[in-house]
């Protein structure tokens, strides 16, 4: 079965602390993995997609890396706009047909 | 204005009432998407589709009716709600099935 986890549940920064959110994930046949950032009471944003390992992608002050086995969002110097809730899913195939499946998120706050 | 909407966006019914949420997408996009989120769980996949007239079940798609009679539309009902239905619905669209792009959520209460 498809699993797709990340970590920490919960991170608070102080504005200007880089770190880095993680998505590890367990899928046969990786079609793609999904960044979204989801704000409370909204729908999640689109942030980035990464196809094969090695990509990086980067916004602003989000860079989104990823391995064979996981993905990194790294956070440079953040603000208290950057306060979210960051989410991972994956897209894969599954009995022949496209799966995807999102992990439960990492709610980032940011302290001015 | 371009995007997606839904509605409503809260809704109160109570136990074994027929409830059909709306979702619009003005993009012309092929795939649309209806998800829960509830806490713990993350989002989960009800009902999706390709296309018009085309749909498929996710991953908890039991008590939920969808149908696409229109690109542009992707209704979801509710034949008997239960309490165990009581959660955020988010409706998303897509152009090839990568990223998706999610309207703004019903926050639905069975009582």
């Amino acid at each position: 079965e498809d699993q797709v986890t990340q970590s920490p549940e919960a991170l608070r920064l102080q504005e200007g602390e880089s770190s880095s959110l993680n998505c590890s994930y367990t899928v046969s046949g990786l079609r793609g993995l999904f960044w979204y950032r989801q704000d409370p009471g909204k729908g999640p944003e689109f942030l980035f997609t990464l196809y094969s390992a090695g990509e990086e992608k980067e916004k602003e002050r989000l860079k989104a890396t990823l391995t064979k086995k996981e993905s990194f969002l790294h956070i440079t110097a953040p603000k208290p706009e950057d306060s979210a809730t960051y989410l991972c899913a994956v897209l894969a195939n599954s009995g022949g047909y496209q799966k995807v499946t999102f992990g439960t998120g990492t709610k980032l706050q940011v302290i001015p | 204005d371009a995007g997606i909407t839904q509605s409503p966006r809260y809704k109160i019914t109570e136990t074994g009432r027929q409830v059909t949420l709306m979702c619009h997408q003005t993009w012309s996009h092929s795939y649309m998407f209806w998800y829960r989120q509830d806490l713990g769980h993350g989002l989960r996949l009800i009902y999706y589709s390709a296309a018009a007239d085309i749909t498929d079940k996710g991953e908890v798609p039991d008590g939920y009716v969808v149908s696409r009679s229109k690109t542009e539309n992707f209704p979801l009902t509710l034949e008997s709600a239960t309490r165990s239905q009581t959660s955020v619905y988010f409706c998303a669209s897509s152009a090839l099935a990568y990223e998706q792009y999610f309207g703004p959520g019903t926050r639905l209460t069975v009582t």
